[in-house]
């Protein structure tokens, strides 16, 4: 079955560390985004892109860092220079306007 | 800049309508979309309306769009306890080849018995 697969489910970071969040997908999609949900705050923006080897910054880049050398992967560093990084971490891709498709998500922690 | 809003939390009986509102800022949006999330998953897209339609019937969903007050909304008919969880509003238009939707805050829809 095509999909989008965010690993791990749940993720525990020490004050400090960068970790890094896996988002793979086998649908053949051109572009993935990375989306941060905090509660009553709705889905932020991270990073974006739109072909492999490219990337652009969406609405809340700083602390976060992201790469794209494969088609199929799309992860997600989250940086020391994160402050708050506790949250629900999303991963979208899509190949048009109605095949937007969500992985299941991260949950990060800070400890 | 872009900006869509809904109201953050709604409860209904079990058999009831629901009617989940929300307004958008962004004339030129091409789509408007409704997407559900269940407790700790991602978002599912439920149903879409493009921007020159009024209105959209899918099985127990209903979209209506009023494109004058850019309002959208979604009535889900005979509620379920499945039916609990949160809806978001989003919109789209086309920029560069790209489709990055703008989401709304969520709103959560409690279905009780």
């Amino acid at each position: 079955d095509g999909g989008i697969t965010q690993s791990p489910k749940y993720l525990f970071r020490k004050e400090g560390q960068n970790v890094t969040l896996s988002c793979e997908q086998n649908l053949n999609h051109d572009a993935m985004y990375w989306y941060r949900q905090d509660p009553g705050q709705g889905l932020r923006l991270i990073y974006y892109s739109q072909i492999v080897n490219d990337f652009q910054k969406g609405d809340i880049a700083e602390g976060y860092s992201v790469s794209r050398e494969k088609k199929e992967s799309f992860p997600l560093t989250v940086t020391s220079a994160q402050k708050n990084p506790t949250a629900f971490y999303l991963c979208a891709s899509s190949s048009g306007a109605l095949a937007y498709t969500f992985g299941s998500g991260t949950r990060l922690t800070v400890v | 800049g872009e900006d869509v809003e809904q109201s953050l939390f709604l409860s209904v009986r079990e058999g009831d309508s629901s009617v989940i509102n929300c307004t958008y800022t962004d004339s030129s949006s091409t789509y408007l979309y409704w997407y559900k999330q269940e407790p700790g998953a991602g978002l599912q897209l439920l149903t879409y309306i493009f921007s020159n339609m009024d209105m959209k019937q899918d099985q127990r969903l209903t979209v209506l769009l009023n494109k004058k007050d850019k309002h959208l909304s979604l009535r889900i008919a005979d509620t379920q306890t499945g039916d609990s969880a949160i809806y978001f509003c989003a919109e789209s238009m086309t920029s560069g080849g790209s489709y990055i939707p703008t989401f709304g805050r969520g709103t959560s829809l409690i279905v009780h018995p």
